[in-house]
């Protein structure tokens, strides 16, 4: 019983490389999402998909792409990174009318 | 815009005393309002939500539409309740979900 999984758990970037961060859930939920978590600001929604074939930007979507590769998985890409962006990075995912449930977590530090 | 807002970052208690979690937010509509707990170590969890309104560990919380409020309150703080709290808000029928700042709880024995 996985249900979310992210990879990786711990990367280190230099400014300007990219990056690709999985997410795969194995529940069959409709909705996934993309949350960073920072010291002092809480989760904050970076993209969210509500089903397979959609995106759409959260709070925070600058410096971000996503893709909704099928039900399963909704990778979140960084295409050049910058210090700003170093964070724990969430995934989440959740059918209709019930709780979201998350991923472990992803800590990216960027140099 | 839906926004959450958990006033205090930091709150902390001593063992047997009442504890409250504040929450407001702001939502043009129905809202489904949440509250998740990250306990150390472990990943984020709901811990109650509005419409069942179900006290889970002690835990309740009520929606205040009147107030746009929806703090979370127990009688008596357990130790084992030190963790990160987090309001979240989602519209009814709407998919985004936000969440507040989030509040770290910290129970003194």
């Amino acid at each position: 019983n996985a249900g979310v999984t992210q990879t990786p758990k711990f990367q280190v970037l230099k400014t300007g490389q990219s990056m690709t961060l999985q997410c795969a859930q194995d529940m069959n939920h409709n909705s996934m999402y993309w949350y960073r978590q920072d010291p002092g600001m809480g989760l904050r929604l970076i993209y969210y998909s509500a089903s397979e074939g959609t995106t759409d930007k959260g709070e925070v979507p600058n410096g971000y792409n996503v893709s909704r590769l099928n039900k399963r998985e909704f990778s979140l890409r960084l295409e050049s990174a910058a210090p700003s962006q170093t964070s724990v990075y969430f995934c989440a995912s959740r059918a209709a009318n019930t709780e979201a449930f998350f991923g472990q977590g992803t800590r990216l530090t960027v140099v | 815009a839906q926004r959450v807002t958990q006033p205090e970052k930091l709150l902390s208690v001593f063992k047997g005393a009442p504890v409250e979690l504040k929450c407001n937010y702001s939502y043009s509509g129905s809202p489904e309002l949440f509250w998740y707990v990250q306990y150390s170590r472990q990943r984020l969890q709901l811990l109650l939500r509005h419409i069942s309104r179900e006290s889970i560990k002690g835990f309740t919380a009520d929606l205040n539409k009147g107030e746009t409020s929806f703090h979370l309150k127990k009688p008596f703080a357990q130790e084992e309740d030190s963790a990160m709290y987090y309001c979240a808000l989602k519209g009814q029928g709407a998919q985004k979900l936000v969440f507040g700042q989030g509040t770290r709880l910290t129970i003194n024995p």
